[in-house]
């Protein structure tokens, strides 16, 4: 199976930083990576998938990049309502389509 | 509108078995790839099974194969996962959502809690 890992695991800022968050998979994933948004006792929110390709509604200081096995998700001008925990998937090799361990973003 | 509504968790025993449905609407379920996802108490998020369209194909993580089975019933919108043989590892949060192959799950039920204790 592929394994993913994020850096940081925890990470700390301030409404309007601009904030990136790394996910590294055990093998190469060519640009097959999505990210998803996930707040407190509700279900994960897609936000970017083949990479960079921001879903329709996702607001646009949302932003992805990478290919291979090192992948970036970044937040410019935090905002509020962006303080959750994220996860990057790999959805190159599937089964299974593997998560990463998360990355919580706290204020 | 899509909605994606799971049911039937609950707390059981060790070894005990337990069938998860998910109803979907608003999209077309019958052309869609259906997953199951968990996410035990304070942890991360687990891809557990899969199912393809018509069915025919299903697919598990380690952690669940040989106790878990995935099935579907497109004439109800609707796809299962029949848990037995649980143990307190099973303890979770089940997600169902669609599954967009290369592209990940745009469509998430809210989650129904197993939890396996005695």
């Amino acid at each position: 199976d592929i394994h993913l890992t994020q850096s940081p695991s925890f990470l700390s800022a301030s409404v309007g930083d601009r904030v990136t968050i790394t996910c590294r998979a055990s093998r190469d994933l060519d640009s097959y990576l999505a990210w998803y948004q996930q707040k407190p006792g509700k279900a994960p929110h897609l936000l970017i998938y083949t990479a960079s390709t921001l879903r329709s509604g996702v607001p646009s200081r949302f932003s992805g990049s990478g290919s291979g096995t090192e992948f970036t998700l970044t937040i410019s001008n935090l905002q509020p309502e962006d303080f959750a925990t994220y996860y990057c998937q790999q959805l190159n090799n599937y089964p299974p389509y593997t998560f990463g361990q998360g990355t919580k973003l706290e204020i | 509108e899509v909605q994606v509504l799971e049911s039937g968790g609950k707390l059981v025993q060790p070894g005990g078995s337990l069938r998860l449905s998910c109803a979907a609407s608003g999209f077309t379920f019958n052309s869609s790839v259906m997953a199951w996802v968990r996410q035990a108490p304070g942890k991360g998020l687990e891809w557990v099974s899969g199912i393809s369209e018509s069915g025919g194909s299903t697919y598990y993580a380690d952690s669940v194969k040989g106790r878990f089975t995935i099935a579907r019933d497109n004439s109800k919108n609707t796809v299962y996962l029949q848990m037995d043989s649980l143990r307190a590892e099973d303890t979770a949060v089940y997600y169902c959502a669609n599954l967009r192959l290369g592209r990940g799950s745009d469509y998430w039920g809210q989650g129904t809690l197993v939890t396996v204790s005695s």
